[in-house]
């Protein structure tokens, strides 16, 4: 089974750049969608950007959009966030999940444990 | 892109039935069978419960139930259990080709 791992994690400045990491173990990291879902302090779960396997097609929340992108490196088993232009409310625990198929439609059903990015001054 | 509505929380005695509910739109809850629920424990990654809005996961015991009609999802958790207490998320997969989540409820077991 596909176990995930994220990094990248850390205090930014508002306005700052970061770049999260969901390395993958495990078999057929290449067959399934991936995507980040956040949780910012005391709050629910929100769909933050995702990919099918071949990265034929992506989505990305309102709030994140023109500001994060998505990728995968299918050589490396990882899966990216790239942040930019930082704000308060993007201070959250970002977790990679696998869906369980190759498309977007799949449930969750392995995540990772999680990093915390906070955007603070 | 508006979350699911889930009531803040919930109540039940350990052996009591509690039903949750999610209600969405014709763009997300009512437009597809994509209805899964997540179970989250304090500082824990979320864990799937069911999918395909009845289909439990692997290894979730059979004392999880959902359902759909309309434009609301709904979990039941039957023969309540302390371990059961923890928040609860809804999602549904949207026309807009991505999932949408519910706001979580937070079940109390007394």
């Amino acid at each position: 089974e596909v176990q995930l791992v994220e990094s990248g994690g850390g205090l930014v400045q508002p306005g700052g750049s970061l770049r999260l990491s969901c390395a993958a173990s495990g078999s057929g990291f290449s067959f399934y969608a991936m995507s980040w879902v956040r949780q910012a302090p005391g709050k629910g779960l929100e769909a933050v950007s995702g990919m099918t396997n071949r990265g034929q097609n992506t989505y990305y929340a309102d709030s994140v959009k023109g500001r994060f992108t998505i990728s995968r490196d299918t050589s490396m088993n990882t899966l990216y966030l790239e942040m930019s232009s930082l704000r308060a409310e993007d201070t959250a625990v970002y977790f990679c999940a696998k869906h369980r198929g190759f498309l977007l439609l799949f449930p969750f059903d392995v995540w990772g444990h999680g990093t915390m990015v906070t955007v603070a001054s | 892109q508006s979350a699911l509505t889930q009531s803040a929380s919930v109540s039940g005695s350990p052996g009591q039935s509690i039903t949750i509910s999610c209600t969405g739109t014709s763009t997300d809850v009512g437009a597809y069978d994509h209805v899964s629920w997540y179970q989250q424990h304090p500082a824990k990654a979320p864990k799937l419960l069911i999918s395909g809005v009845s289909t439990l996961a692997s290894g979730i015991s059979d004392r999880f139930s959902g359902s759909k009609s309309g434009n609301t999802a709904s979990l039941t958790i039957s023969g309540l259990q302390t371990e059961d207490e923890a928040h609860y998320y809804c999602c549904a997969y949207a026309t807009s080709g991505r999932q949408v989540f519910g706001g979580g409820t937070k079940l109390t077991v007394l």
